[in-house]
């Protein structure tokens, strides 16, 4: 079993609609956690830190649930510009990161 | 905020060469760095995490001989590619972070051609 596992995806959604992502991970002692985003042939660049509390950074919402080591991303209103792989990235002990395989969005006009 | 800056972005070399891929963390320093490699339609692999002034830690599976990791300084790590080969060809990234809890900063990569 992968260390982190994601939506194989790929997902393909018109614009202005509402997409979800899911990941989860086995290795109870994570420290962190985060989603990025990779464009094609380019380095991964961080979309934003998952707390158990919640955050929302505009359109986006990241959930982390500790307890059934889970992390979700909420999409909503698509943009064409929110094409891309989302990886699921968790953080152990001395900042290692363990990537998900990565979901591939395509919103379409 | 903080940068990590990769060198090159873009090499072809012939089999059999080697090739050295530089990583300097610009305005933080990095007693750890990480070094992934990406092959088409695969997520980043972790092949190795780089110690300053001490060896690096390779992940199962991949050839320390092969893939030489100096970590001499606080802000420069150094990946060197030896007598690559095609199947070598790949894309290859570093990151740093700045603790171990924060997220970790990428390079821009280097993306390995052998022909």
């Amino acid at each position: 079993r992968k260390e982190v596992e994601q939506d194989p995806g790929p997902f393909n959604v018109p614009e202005g609609a509402t997409v979800a992502f899911n990941c989860t991970y086995s290795n109870s002692a994570s420290q962190s956690f985060f989603w990025y985003r990779q464009d094609c042939r380019k380095e991964p660049k961080l979309l934003m830190s998952v707390y158990s509390s919640g955050n929302e950074d505009g359109r986006f919402t990241a959930q982390l649930n500790r307890a059934s080591q889970y992390i979700s991303l909420l999409i909503r209103d698509s943009k064409l510009s929110d094409s891309a792989t989302y990886l699921c990235v968790v953080n152990t002990n001395a900042g290692k990161s363990t990537f998900g395989d990565g979901t591939t969005l395509t919103v379409k006009p | 905020g903080a940068v990590v800056s990769q060198h090159p972005s873009r090499v072809i070399c012939k089999s059999g060469t080697s090739v050295k891929i530089e990583c300097r963390s610009l305005d933080f320093q990095a007693t750890t760095m990480f070094w992934y490699r990406q092959f088409p339609k695969q997520s980043l692999m972790l092949m190795a995490t780089s110690n300053e002034g001490s060896k690096a830690t390779y992940e199962q599976g991949v050839e320390k001989d092969k893939f030489l990791i100096n970590h001499a300084s606080l802000t420069l790590s150094t990946l060197t590619v030896t007598s690559a080969h095609p199947e070598d060809s790949s894309f290859y990234i570093c990151s740093a972070p700045l603790d171990r809890d924060t997220e970790a900063f990428f390079g821009q990569g280097t993306r390995l051609t052998v022909v």
